[in-house]
């Protein structure tokens, strides 16, 4: 069974770095692109950025591109977020979640999401 | 590349047919995805490559469309889907997501 958990998540003041972990189960982590996505309180889903089952291939949203970096470590089974230079509006719960295409070298859309961890940027 | 969902909101009944709207600003192919989200949950895949049913989906969704038309249709709703719906576009290297619709009860 596919799972999911999200940790990192907490209270940060504006300017700071955090890194969100996303620790994986129940499929070959290795052989799948992973994505995060967030939602602000009350709002709709935002992509954030996307890597490719072999992390060749990296994408992100206008919004976080050159202050947040996604990457995996295939030994622990696990995916990273590392945000810098973080902003009130990137207060949100940020979900990781896999790709639904086996060693695909363009990401497919999510299948499998975590529970998510939240993330508060404030003074 | 912007998907724009329609309507906001639809208030409908359980036992009626709902039909979720959603239109690309620029051809995605077939590269379309429905999510349905409820309260305080993560995200859910329902439908992939625009009407590919996700597993354990029940067949009362069906998606449809191309190009730059897509269509989530809920032949007889029942009373737990009345949630937020999303998609999202994965043609281009920004998966966008719509805004979503949300179902209420009438």
């Amino acid at each position: 069974q596919v799972h999911l958990v999200e940790s990192g998540g907490g209270v940060v003041q504006p300017g700071t770095s955090l890194r969100l972990s996303c620790a994986v189960s129940g499929f070959n982590f290795n052989s799948y692109g992973m994505h995060w996505v967030r939602q602000a309180p009350g709002k709709g889903l935002e992509w954030v950025a996307v890597t490719s089952y072999d992390g060749n291939v990296k994408y992100y949203a206008d919004s976080v591109k050159g202050r947040f970096t996604v990457s995996r470590d295939r030994s622990k089974n696990t995916l990273y977020l590392l945000m810098n230079s973080l902003r009130a509006e990137d207060t949100a719960v940020y979900y990781c979640a896999k790709e639904g295409n086996i060693v695909a070298t363009v990401p497919g859309c999510p299948d499998s999401w975590g529970q998510g961890t939240l993330v508060t940027v404030s003074s | 590349l912007v998907l724009t969902q329609s309507p906001g909101i639809l208030s409908l009944s359980p036992g009626e047919r709902a039909t979720l709207s959603c239109r690309a600003s620029q051809s995605v192919s077939n590269y379309l995805a429905w999510y349905q989200q409820k309260p305080g949950q993560a995200p859910r895949l329902l439908i992939h490559g625009a009407s590919t049913r996700a597993a354990g989906v029940p067949d009362r969704f069906s998606g449809s469309g191309s190009g730059t038309d897509f269509t989530l249709t809920i032949s007889r709703l029942e009373p737990e889907d009345f949630v937020v719906y999303y998609c999202q576009q994965y043609d281009s290297s920004l998966y966008t997501f719509g805004q979503g619709t949300k179902l209420d009860f009438k």
